[in-house]
């Protein structure tokens, strides 16, 4: 089963930032959060990861609160082209390099002109 | 840089006929998986490969499902006989050692 929590919708006005949060209190010490989205009849795709560190991207930048047990998904100017599901998945980097993907439900971001 | 590619895109079929789905991975990745997304639901592991080996296969359906990766690059998914519940789509994707897995655009299944 998925470690995390996300709410199953949320609306996001073009050009305005969008706040995607997800809940993961059961987060142990080696594990990552890593975001994915998946635009419609596309495979999912990687965003951004981080460990306990405050991470930014071109594409988006993930805010992890101290105590780990939450994290925010943040896509400064959204555009119609952020419409899309949004997954939260907590997992492992071991020495293997091979954890797996738990996808939950995520969220699914619609951006409206 | 090539993406994963998967083939066929599409496919129907009727239910107790079998199939083949193919993945080409991203060049040099090591670590190949198949995942089954049902409609409305996240994608779900089936088998994990690294190199021709594999690493998880607890939540394959054994019994109809199989899969193989010679040569440790190309790899097959196959289903036979297929059941109405397979109907779903099948993700490829492919990962080095950065861990970052890329998707594959997936084949939609449909069973009759």
């Amino acid at each position: 089963d998925a470690k995390t929590t996300q709410p199953p919708s949320m609306d996001c006005a073009e050009g305005r930032a969008a706040n995607l949060p997800c809940n993961h209190s059961t987060i142990s010490g080696n594990e990552y959060v890593y975001w994915y989205r998946q635009i419609h009849s596309q495979g999912p795709q990687y965003i951004i990861h981080g460990l306990k560190n405050n991470e930014t991207n071109e594409m988006a930048s993930l805010i992890i609160t101290e105590d780990r047990k939450s994290s925010t998904l943040i896509l400064p100017h959204a555009t119609l082209r952020d419409t899309a599901v949004y997954y939260c998945i907590v997992r492992p980097l071991g020495s293997s390099n091979t954890g797996k993907l738990i996808f939950g439900q995520g969220t699914t971001l619609q951006v409206k002109p | 840089e090539a993406g994963v590619a998967q083939s066929p895109r599409y496919k129907i079929i009727e239910k107790r006929q079998s199939v083949a789905f193919w993945c080409n991975p991203i060049s040099g990745h090591a670590t190949l998986y198949w995942y089954q997304q049902i409609l409305g639901q996240g994608p779900k592991l089936l088998i994990q490969f690294q190199n021709n080996g594999v690493v998880d296969d607890s939540q394959l359906p054994k019994d109809r499902f199989s899969a193989e990766r010679l040569k440790g690059v190309d790899s097959t998914l196959k289903i036979q006989p297929a059941k109405l519940e397979d109907s779903a789509v099948y993700l490829c994707a492919s990962s080095s050692r950065k861990n970052e897995q890329f998707f594959g655009p997936g084949t939609r299944l449909t069973v009759l």
